[in-house]
């Protein structure tokens, strides 16, 4: 099987722009997590998708979001960019989304000019 | 809340030498543990989890309630366990969140 793909690789944007990051998980697995990784913070939940269905939420303000399609593809967006918001930005799927085994993607990175 | 140590962000060792990586949690309930290792130029990826009781390419961890521990352990380390290692727990109840720790590198000299 593929493992989990992550689109684009890399991003650089600047202050203020939005942004959009794809994740395609393993074929037939339905959770879907977010991470975001950075040197200070380390690697921290941003939200998890299960069937179409934000079922967690991390501590991250409101211009972070995301959804998943009924492909189990998710996307997240993050609007009005800040310098701080430069980092990695990890995808993770898993088959049923109970305790299972994450997969991760190889990341995201984005650069905030 | 959940809170997940590793108190070692560097830690050397030689080649054949025992190696012991950290990690302390802090959770009212009862946790589900994992060990993610990421090696250069790789992406993240599961070692080991408490529950399976496996031994992942020699390396074993305890869960320690008690303690509220589950140390990472290779009685003989190689080269190539060089890698960035990071502790994580997921609360039980379905929920696929995870909490890691801050990570430690692991240097393997020859």
């Amino acid at each position: 099987k593929a493992g989990v793909t992550q689109t684009p690789r890399y991003l650089i944007k600047t202050r203020g722009q939005q942004v959009t990051l794809s994740c395609s998980p393993i074929s037939g697995h339905r959770s879907v997590s977010w991470y975001q990784q950075t040197p200070g913070q380390g690697l921290q939940f941003l939200f998890e998708y299960f069937s179409e269905t934000q079922r967690n939420k991390g501590n991250f303000p409101g211009r972070f979001s995301g959804r998943q399609f009924s492909n189990s593809r998710s996307e997240m967006n993050v609007s009005t960019l800040e310098l701080g918001d430069s980092a990695l930005y990890l995808c993770a799927s898993s088959p049923s989304g109970s305790g299972d085994t994450q997969y991760f993607g190889p990341g995201t990175r984005l650069t905030v000019l | 809340a959940q809170r997940v140590t590793q108190p070692e962000k560097l830690l050397s060792v030689f080649k054949g030498a025992p190696v012991e990586l950290k990690c302390n949690y802090s959770y009212s309930g009862s946790p589900e543990l994992f060990w993610y290792v990421q090696y250069s130029r790789q992406r993240l990826q599961l070692l080991l989890r408490h529950i399976s009781r496996e031994s992942i390419k020699g390396f074993t961890a305890d869960l320690n309630k008690g303690e509220t521990s589950f140390h990472l352990k290779k009685p003989f380390a190689q080269e190539e366990d060089s890698a960035m290692y990071y502790c994580a727990l997921s609360a039980q109840g379905g929920s696929e969140k995870l909490v890691f720790g801050k990570g430690t590198k692991l240097t393997v000299n020859p």
